[in-house]
């Protein structure tokens, strides 16, 4: 079964600085990989997505994320955060063919001034 | 916007009531998802249905049943309410069963309180 694991729960980052969060998945063949960010109160959208391809896959709203397959992992960045960034980040697992996506369990992001 | 639309955006309700939640796809999509997002589970799959018949079926419970009807919206009905139902509900559409290089589009959620 698959499984995805964001080992923060939560980060603090100072608006301007950089932000990684982390994600390990747990699957037997190659994945569907996502980000989504929550906003308080809204819904969930999607930041980036990863197929196939170039392991660096561009986002929405500046945000990067690496798929390493070594490592199972694909962790999302971006370089200068700002306070809009302020949300929770669901990175969520699938595979071709199948019909859900397994999400981790979220890492609140709150930005300081 | 996603494009996805549930219906009420709040609802509260008592124990052993029941609700119906609705959701209408992306205009094309003929794939519905349903999610439930609590604060002890977290974001878990509940069912998918693709035009018009189930297709998957996740965690979820004999009290909750949901369809698709011919014009492609869904509704979720949850019955015997219970206060641990309380949660925020996702529908989210995409436009095949499976994930070919497509994503899901997630609405804007249900929240649902049981008091």
């Amino acid at each position: 079964a698959q499984s995805v694991t964001q080992p923060d729960i939560h980060i603090t980052v100072s608006e301007g600085a950089s932000l990684e969060l982390r994600c390990n998945y747990s699957y037997g063949a190659t994945p569907y990989l996502f980000w989504y960010v929550q906003s308080p109160g809204q819904g969930l959208q999607l930041l980036l997505k990863y197929f196939s391809g170039d392991t660096l896959v561009q986002g929405i709203k500046g945000f990067e994320a690496e798929f390493k397959r070594s490592q199972s992992s694909f962790n999302l960045r971006k370089p200068s955060v700002h306070w809009s960034d302020a949300a929770e980040y669901f990175c969520a697992v699938g595979r071709r063919g199948d019909y859900k996506l397994s999400f981790g369990a979220g890492t609140t992001v709150t930005v300081r001034a | 916007d996603s494009g996805v639309t549930q219906t009420p955006k709040h609802l509260i309700t008592a124990t052993g009531q029941r609700v119906t939640l609705r959701c209408s796809p992306r205009s094309g999509d003929l794939s519905v998802y349903w999610y439930q997002q609590s604060l002890d589970q977290g974001l878990q799959f509940l069912i998918q249905y693709y035009n018009g018949e189930e297709r998957a079926k996740g965690n979820i419970l004999e009290r909750f049943s949901a369809q698709q009807f011919p014009d492609l919206h869904s509704e979720l009905n949850l019955s015997s309410l219970e206060l641990g139902d309380s949660a925020l509900y996702f529908c989210a559409s995409s436009v095949d069963p499976g994930l070919r290089n497509t994503e899901a589009f997630f609405g804007q959620g249900t929240r649902l309180t049981v008091v």
